[in-house]
């Protein structure tokens, strides 16, 4: 199993563009999330998902999107990039409400 | 609004030390606690998870225990080797909201060779 697996690891986007951060498990998780972390801080809950073409926004939803149209994959939308939505980006999955799994991270920068 | 502390913000010891970190929370009220692990640069890596029903979850040289009435957590890690040097983080899932997990800011733990 690759468990969870985000691309890209790294991207520098200009203030006002738009992109998606992939994420995909392998483990047929029903659960899955999207946080992110800044410098110091703990993990904040942007979206989250309990199944296919179930989602709910969390902690931080405002400039983000996401969709879940299979189990295994939970794509989040940048629109209109802002520098503070600089900040590295973990998707994670669950089976139900227990222990989550993480991957290894995107690292965005909005310049 | 449940608030997740972690003191201190940074632990150094010398190898071979057992130590313990601190995890407190505001309300009582939890599904489960998870505690993880974050080398830099990197993932979180789930060490252990402990229901509300439990009062200690044991995995090799780590047991973290939870007193849910004082809204308190410890991780404690016996003989404590270089390779443990990480940022432990700890969780709360809500009871009630169980789609969420609230992050405290983390210990950064150096263990000196």
């Amino acid at each position: 199993n690759a468990g969870v697996t985000q691309t890209p690891k790294f991207h520098i986007l200009k203030i006002g563009q738009s992109m998606t951060l992939q994420c995909t498990q392998d483990m047929n998780h029903n659960y899955m999330y999207w946080y992110r972390q800044d410098p110091g801080m703990g993990l904040k809950l942007i979206y989250y998902s309990v199944g296919a073409g179930i989602t709910d926004k969390g902690e931080v939803p405002n400039g983000y999107n996401v969709s879940r149209s299979t189990t295994e994959d939970f794509p989040l939308r940048l629109e209109l990039a802002a520098p503070s939505q600089t900040s590295v980006y973990f998707c994670a999955s669950s089976y139900g409400p227990d222990t989550q799994y993480f991957g290894p991270g995107t690292r965005l920068t909005v310049l | 609004k449940q608030e997740v502390t972690q003191i201190p913000a940074a632990l150094s010891v010398p190898e071979g030390e057992n130590l313990v970190l601190n995890c407190s929370f505001t309300d009582s009220a939890i599904y489960n606690l998870q505690w993880f692990r974050q080398d830099p640069g990197k993932g979180l890596t789930s060490l252990l998870l402990i229901q509300s029903s439990q009062r200690e979850q044991t995995s090799g040289r780590l047991n973290a225990s939870l007193d849910k009435s004082s809204g308190r957590s410890t991780l404690y890690i016996a003989a404590s080797q270089p390779g443990d040097s990480a940022t432990y983080l700890c969780a709360v899932r809500p009871g009630g909201a169980t789609n969420k997990l609230i992050f405290g800011t983390g210990t950064l733990l150096a263990v000196q060779p």
